[in-house]
Parts: C-alpha cells; sequence; structure tokens
C-alpha cells in the first residue's frame, strides 16, 4: 500500500496561467476526491469520481475548473486562466465505497500552489 | 445550512494532560463523522471514523464520541505528548459523497 500520491508537491505560476495536478489514489480505491483548502481553514470539497464517473462538483469548480478520472486510476485537476485567488493547497483523497457504510478517506500530501 | 464548527480554534496544553477537543454540526441527520490530524503544510491523516450508527471509537489513546441528536462529536486525548501537536479536524459526511470540515483546533502539547 503506497498511498495517495500527488503530483507536483508545489506549484508557482503566473496569473493567467494554465495548470494541471495529478493524483494517484490508493490502487483497490474506486472513489477519488479533490479539496481545497486555504491558510488556517479547512478542506473545501470540489469534486468526487466513482470509478471513471463525476459524480458531484461544488458549486466552488467554476468553469475554470476541470477534473478527469479517464480510466477509473488516475485524476488530474486543471485550472485556466489561474487567479491569485487559486492559490491554495489542493488535496486528492480517496476510499473504498460500499455497501456496509461510509469508508475512511486516505489524504494525499497536497499541491500547494501559488499564483503570483 | 449544513455547517461544522470547532472550538477552540487553538489550544496549549502541559505534556501528560488529558484533553478534549469539540466538533459541533448542524443537521444531525450524518451519515458518519471522522477526525483527521494534520501537520503543517502536510496532508491530513484519518484518526477515527464514526458511523451514524456508532456512538464511539477508540484507536489507542485517541476516543471520539458521536451524539447526534445534540449535533456534537468530542476527540478525547490521554496522556498528551509533544508529537500529539496538531492541527485536528472534524469532518461531517451527510451523505456518503462529500464531506464538509470544521476549520480545525491547532493544539500545542508542551514539553
Amino acid at each position: 500500500d503506497t498511498g495517495v500520491s500527488q503530483d507536483p508537491r508545489h506549484k508557482i505560476t503566473k496569473r493567467g496561467q494554465n495548470v494541471t495536478f495529478r493524483c494517484d489514489p490508493i490502487s483497490e480505491h474506486n472513489r477519488l476526491y479533490w479539496y481545497r483548502q486555504t491558510l488556517g481553514q479547512g478542506p473545501e470539497f470540489l469534486t468526487y469520481f466513482q470509478n471513471e464517473a463525476q459524480l458531484e462538483k461544488s458549486r466552488l469548480l467554476s468553469d475554470r475548473f476541470s477534473a478527469e478520472r479517464p480510466k477509473g486510476s488516475f485524476s488530474t485537476l486543471e485550472i485556466q486562466r489561474t487567479e491569485q485567488g487559486d492559490s491554495a493547497m489542493y488535496l486528492c483523497a480517496s476510499s473504498l465505497s460500499g455497501t456496509s457504510g461510509g469508508h475512511t478517506q486516505y489524504f494525499g500530501p497536497g499541491t500547494r500552489l501559488t499564483v503570483l | 445550512k449544513q455547517e461544522v464548527t470547532q472550538i477552540p480554534a487553538a489550544l496549549s496544553v502541559p505534556e501528560g494532560e488529558n484533553l478534549v477537543l469539540n466538533c459541533s454540526f448542524t443537521d444531525s441527520a450524518i451519515y458518519n463523522l471522522q477526525w483527521f490530524r494534520q501537520d503543517p503544510g502536510k496532508g491530513l491523516t484519518s484518526l477515527l471514523l464514526i458511523q451514524s450508527s456508532q456512538r464511539e471509537q477508540t484507536s489507542g489513546r485517541l476516543n471520539a464520541s458521536l451524539d447526534k441528536s445534540s449535533g456534537r462529536s468530542t476527540l478525547y486525548i490521554a496522556a498528551s505528548q509533544p508529537g500529539d501537536s496538531a492541527t485536528y479536524l472534524c469532518a461531517v459526511s451527510w451523505n456518503n459523497n462529500d464531506m464538509r470540515f470544521g476549520a480545525g483546533t491547532r493544539l500545542t502539547v508542551k514539553p
């Protein structure tokens, strides 16, 4: 079990540029979540996938944000035309859903985005 | 509106003390509640998950309780150690899809 991994760990970009982050979940997990966390706050839910299907998107996910999980394994989160307000830690988590109740979400180390 | 609140925002205790962290939530019809630990600049580590049908969970020196009717959960840490210093986050799921987090309690355990 290698855990959830995220790449890159840090990204500095200029306003207006596009950025893409990658998340590799725990291999047998069918659910994958994206969250955003700003300083001093708890994570805020952005979106989640069950296998390759994107089942829910937060209103925080503006049209500049897009997420994919093409084969139900890794996922990418792209932010187009970045703004300074996008500066945050982007966290990925995965879990194994089942009929017996909610399962623990396991988080990756996060990608810290700084928009200059 | 479904919200999660954690009080206090910060707590400092001497080593060896037992302590309680509080989490409150609106809307008692939760699916589950999870406590996490976060070290500075790092991701989250799951500590305990309490299902809606459960009243408490224990892991080592940690005990989490759930009282849905009052909309509260507590995380009890026994015999605190400097290594317990971190931010503790409470997260509630109402639908087994997304989770809503509190802002966290930043704990400092002084040697």
